[in-house]
């Protein structure tokens, strides 16, 4: 069973305030990855990380940032929250050399 | 065209029969396959995952992978009530890229 935690496991928030979401793995693993998922819908990916220092955007990524400056720690930030926002979002890790992607139980935000 | 497809609707069958569900790619030069369970409002958990031509099998859990054509299935034997959930096809693209595409799923009840 993957080791991925992540934090807050529920959120809800006002319009425009910064909301960081964490996510944290004892794996060692070096690649972290963040998606948004909406009910019966595809997972879309925001960001992803090959390692310390660095990230790259994914498809969903023009309204967030991350940062790496750990290998076990991934946080994702909303500068100014949006009811669009409003999604489950997923923290994911995997081993380089390895395709298996491991997920976090994820935080469902809610932005009124 | 996306780049995952799962097209089926909701997979209604009787526990105990077998479940089938079926995966189509559009990047001929994708070079792994997985599978993955999401119970709702839960996170995606890997059970399968293949990278050759051919069948793979894990307990009630088979793979089938046919890169000529471009698919990839899921077989579930004996299909229990714990089986109802979200089924997930994620495919891995070409060498030095490390994202999966992800389908919408295809969801399975399986009836008592």
């Amino acid at each position: 069973e993957a080791d991925i935690y992540q934090t807050p496991r529920y959120l809800v928030i006002g319009t425009g305030k910064k909301i960081t979401l964490e996510c944290s793995q004892t794996m060692g693993h070096d690649k972290m990855y963040w998606y948004q998922q909406d009910p019966g819908m595809e997972l879309h990916l925001i960001h992803y990380s090959y390692g310390v220092n660095s990230t790259e955007k994914g498809d969903l990524s023009s309204e967030s940032t991350v940062s790496r400056i750990r290998t076990e720690h991934f946080p994702l930030t909303l500068e100014s929250a949006r009811p669009s926002h409003t999604s489950q979002y997923l923290c994911a890790s995997r081993q380089g050399g390895s395709y298996e992607q491991y997920f976090g139980p994820g935080t469902r935000l809610t932005v009124t | 065209q996306k780049e995952v497809e799962q097209n089926s609707g909701p997979l209604s069958v009787p526990e105990g029969a077998i479940a089938s569900l079926n995966c189509t790619y559009s990047d001929r030069g994708s070079q792994s396959f997985f599978w993955y369970r999401q119970y709702s409002g839960k996170s995606p958990e890997l059970i399968m995952f293949i990278y050759s031509n051919g069948d793979k099998e894990d307990g009630r859990f088979t793979a089938q992978l046919n890169k000529a054509s471009q698919y990839v299935s899921l077989l579930i034997r004996d299909s229990q009530p714990s089986d109802s959930a979200t089924y997930l096809c994620a495919v891995g693209p070409r060498y030095g890229n490390n994202r999966l595409a992800f389908g919408k799923g295809n969801q399975v009840v399986v009836i008592p």
